[in-house]
């Protein structure tokens, strides 16, 4: 069974610097294509980007490029994203996803909620 | 960034009725490999998000064949045949066709 546990969230402030995780397991961790996605508390989804298999390829919205770095460690089986410079806009619960033959959002984890106040 | 528009964003409906939700897209979802990457995902309340749908019309494993997806390019459609109240909840359509990936506001799907 595919599962998806992510990690790291809470409260930060705005400024601060925060690395979110997510554990995989039940399948091949390093054949697959990984992404984030938050969905803020008024429940708007936004992709945050996403990582090749091997980690040599990574994408992002525009929007949160220079401020969210998405990586992994295949022998941990472990996705990261690490947030900088947080704001309040980024108050969200955020899900890492992983795809299916080439398709993505096929699988999600619970989430893990970060809010972002002073 | 690609935008989809979804509605109604509200949807009632009794069990057994059958629904239907629209998503259009501000541009076409055909990719330059032939293929079309729209899917829907479903999250019912207080649960995470679980994909549904992909490459339109393609049901994830273990979805009930009460679902069905159609549509092309710009337009597409969800329909619940004989809605059951686990289907009660919100539906999401998003683009995976071009990068950054986009989501509707979602449709809320309730009990009349």
């Amino acid at each position: 069974e595919v599962q998806l546990v992510e990690s790291g969230g809470g409260l930060v402030q705005p400024g601060a610097s925060l690395k979110l995780s997510c554990v995989a397991s039940g399948f091949t961790f390093s054949d697959y294509w990984m992404s984030w996605v938050r969905q803020t508390p008024g429940k708007t989804m936004e992709w945050i980007g996403d990582i090749k298999y091997d980690g040599s390829y990574t994408n992002y919205a525009p929007s949160l490029k220079n401020r969210f770095t998405i990586s992994r460690d295949n022998a941990k089986s472990t996705l990261y994203l690490q947030m900088s410079n947080v704001r309040s806009e980024d108050t969200a619960t955020y899900y890492c996803t992983r795809d299916y033959d080439g398709t993505p959002l096929a699988y999600w984890g619970q989430g893990t909620l970060v809010t972002v106040s002073s | 960034d690609i935008v989809m528009t979804q509605t109604p964003l509200s949807l009632s409906v009794a069990i057994g009725q059958s629904a239907s939700i629209s998503c259009k897209s501000s541009q076409s979802l055909k990719y330059s490999d032939g293929k079309t990457y729209l899917n829907w995902v479903f999250q019912s309340p207080g649960q995470s998000p679980k994909r549904l749908i992909y490459q339109v019309s393609k049901l994830d494993s273990g979805v009930p064949d009460r679902f069905s997806g159609t549509g092309s390019e710009t337009d597409f459609t969800l329909k619940i045949s004989r809605v059951e109240a686990e289907d009660l909840g919100v539906y999401y359509c998003c683009q995976g066709s071009y990068s950054p990936y986009t989501f509707g506001a979602g449709t809320k799907l309730e009990l009349k």
